[in-house]
């Protein structure tokens, strides 16, 4: 099994739409996640960090379920500047990250 | 802000050469990381290092070495390119191994191996 599972998409959805990217992960023992948003031929970037529950910030929600070992990420109102690659990220023990390998979202006009 | 920058955006190599792959961050951070990012595969760790020449292997470290002699900078070695080594590579540096504390990836080069 993957350590990081995600959905690779593509999602294609209209500007204005709620869209919802769901990552598993395996280790239980994981205590942080991470979202990084990466656009084409660019460097991922932080888009949200992830401790307990979840996190909000603006139009972007990110929930935690430990019982099932998912995150997810949700975008609301999209716009045409959300269209990127979004990268789940769990790390691990000894320094180490783990990516999925990323869902790809097009927000269409 | 954090900076990583690397050395080159866009390295071109004939099979058999060796490459060096540089990257330098500012932030006087403990930990620097280098990944290439293959399509469908996601980024690979490649070798990562925790302080000042001192080095750990990734989960793809064949055919790659690499040199921290400074804390800001972190190399990445091919020590023969070969074909299978065209890749996305990307560095990256976080402060220290604690929870909650992120990665910063520099841009990226992209290395094409003839």
């Amino acid at each position: 099994r993957k350590e990081v599972e995600q959905d690779p998409g593509p999602f294609n959805v209209p500007e204005g739409a709620t869209v919802a990217f769901n990552c598993t992960y395996s280790n239980s023992a994981s205590q942080s996640f991470f979202w990084y948003r990466q656009d084409c031929r660019k460097e991922p970037k932080l888009l949200m960090s992830v401790y307990s529950s979840g996190n909000e910030d603006g139009r972007f929600t990110a929930q935690l379920n430990r019982a099932s070992q998912y995150i997810s990420l949700l975008i609301r109102d999209s716009k045409l500047s959300d269209s990127a690659t979004y990268l789940c990220v769990v790390p691990n023990t000894g320094n180490q990250f783990y990516f999925g390998t990323g869902t790809s979202l097009t927000v269409i006009p | 802000d954090v900076k990583v920058t690397q050395s080159s955006r866009y390295l071109v190599k004939r099979t058999g050469e060796k490459v060096f792959l540089e990257c330098v961050q500012d932030m006087d951070h403990e930990n620097m990381f280098w990944y290439r990012q293959d399509p469908g595969l996601g980024l690979r760790l490649i070798y990562f290092s925790y302080d000042v020449k001192m080095k750990e292997k990734g989960d793809i470290p064949e055919g790659y070495s690499v040199s921290r002699e400074k804390k800001e900078r972190f190399s990445l070695i091919l020590e023969s390119a070969s074909t299978n080594q065209t890749s996305m590579y990307l560095c990256a540096s976080r402060q220290e191994d604690r929870v909650g504390e992120t990665q910063y990836f520099g841009p990226g080069t992209r290395l094409l191996v003839l």
